[in-house]
């Protein structure tokens, strides 16, 4: 399967400790997009990379919410002295750019609690 | 600003009834639409989407729905649903130039199929 995976599946920690997500994208894909889903709601764009540039960060993106995406390959999200808000669902897609629109591929997320 | 409006949470036919669900656009520039389908625990999938081209789209899996300017809607619709439509539904909006394609989502309805 050449889809956007993403690692862990399900992370459980502890209010005030870092967590880390990894997301490798479909491989010819250079654009990378991250997006968090609460209960009972639609995703909400978060931040997105072209290539190994971040363009764009929503103003969810606190200040303890860093992303990488080093060689433009695969990304990572890290959240520092995690919240019970911040308790959700976090989803990476991908896609090409070309001028053109191009469907956006999601990954099938990683479930964050924070107890 | 973009955003989409889905009305009703929650919707539920007998399986063979119309699927009817509803979604109201607001973009200050011409807007791409779609829909998305996401099953418990998955991540999202994309049923279809409209980029200016024909105003009736059709999807995946027997799906459609109607680009309408003058009501703002993008309703997706089914003639015949299936107990495998069981899913939560998102109507979302992006634009083709500036702002990376990044998609805006509705709050999504929970479809039930009945027997």
């Amino acid at each position: 399967d050449t889809g956007v995976s993403q690692d862990p599946r399900h992370k459980i920690t502890k209010r005030g400790q870092n967590v880390t997500f990894r997301c490798d994208p479909i491989s010819e894909h250079n654009r990378l997009y991250w997006y968090r889903q609460t209960l009972g709601q639609g995703p909400e764009f978060l931040t997105y990379f072209q290539n190994e540039a971040q363009l764009e960060k929503s103003r969810l993106l606190s200040d303890r919410f860093s992303a990488e995406r080093p060689k433009g390959s695969f990304s990572t999200l890290e959240i520092q002295r995690t919240e019970q808000g911040d308790s959700a669902m976090y989803l990476c897609a991908s896609s090409l750019t070309d001028g053109s629109y191009n469907e956006q591929f999601f990954g099938p997320g990683t479930r964050l609690t924070v107890l | 600003a973009q955003s989409v409006t889905q009305l009703g949470s929650h919707v539920s036919v007998s399986e063979g009834a119309l699927v009817l669900l509803r979604c109201n656009y607001s973009s200050s520039v011409p807007p791409y639409l779609f829909w998305y389908v996401q099953y418990p625990n998955q991540g999202l999938q994309l049923l279809l989407k409209y980029t200016s081209a024909a105003t009736l789209v059709k999807g995946i899996n027997g799906f459609e729905a109607e680009f309408k300017k003058s009501e703002t809607s993008f309703h997706l619709t089914k003639p015949s649903a299936h107990m495998s439509d069981a899913a939560e539904y998102f109507c979302a909006v992006s634009r083709l130039t500036g702002g990376g394609n990044k998609l805006t989502f509705g709050t999504g309805t929970q479809l039930k199929v009945e027997l």
